[in-house]
């Protein structure tokens, strides 16, 4: 079965640059979902797109945004990138009316 | 979305069961119990959801008391593979635009030993 796909897997940037993290969701699933996991901490919820509109926000430091386009696929643009910045970026999708997100495998980010 | 307290660590032999307890003592009625497990470093993995009745598929069991504050998951037969932090999460159903975010809190890092 199709998974949630996330590109790219690895990403090393210095401090102060820019990153672009993808997410493109499970088939016919229409919100997507951006978690952030920074070493030793639980995931914590960013932001969430339903049907390509900002849903639900979270702690998502300003110099973060995202998008979720007609394709459906997801985008995280993150600005003046920080130490702390490194971490995990999981993407998750979701069919409206069902249970459950599936997650990607992944971004590991690394600001050097 | 309610708070839900997990012990830290459990440890289980493989082909025994593993029961993991969650308490949530504040849950509202209009709230879900569910389950996700985070298997080193990947993306984490739905397991089960209830609301009172205890539900099984082929994952795992879920007990939910009568008065709803607490609950167990239970993995029939553990495998090293079932090795993971496994997390209780309490929310409204995902009915609506705004409900679907999951709030991960700590969770209980679950050892499978030979």
């Amino acid at each position: 079965a199709a998974g949630v796909i996330q590109s790219p897997r690895h990403l090393i940037k210095e401090k102060r640059e820019t990153a672009t993290l993808k997410c493109y969701p499970i088939p016919r699933h229409d919100t997507v979902y951006w978690y952030q996991q920074g070493p030793g901490q639980d995931p914590q919820f960013l932001i969430s797109f339903y049907e390509k509109m900002q849903s639900d926000k979270g702690s998502i430091p300003d110099r973060f945004s995202a998008q979720q386009f007609s394709d459906y696929h997801s985008e995280l643009n993150m600005s003046s990138l920080e130490l702390g910045d490194s971490a995990l970026y999981f993407c998750a999708s979701r069919r409206q009316g069902s249970y459950e997100q599936y997650f990607g495998p992944g971004t590991r980010l690394t600001v050097t | 979305d309610a708070k839900t307290t997990q012990p830290t660590s459990m440890d289980c032999a493989e082909g025994r069961a593993a029961n993991l307890p969650c308490n949530h003592s504040t849950i509202s009625g209009n709230e879900y119990v569910y389950w996700y497990r985070q298997i080193h470093s990947q993306g984490p993995q739905y397991i089960i959801h209830g609301l009172k009745n205890n539900e099984t598929n082929e994952m795992a069991s879920l007990i939910i008391t009568e008065d709803r504050k607490s609950s167990t998951l239970i993995l029939p037969h553990a495998t090293l593979r079932d090795t993971a932090v496994y997390y209780c999460i309490v929310r409204p159903f995902a009915g609506g635009t705004s409900y679907g975010k999951l709030t991960f809190g700590q969770g209980t890092i679950l050892t499978v030993h030979p």
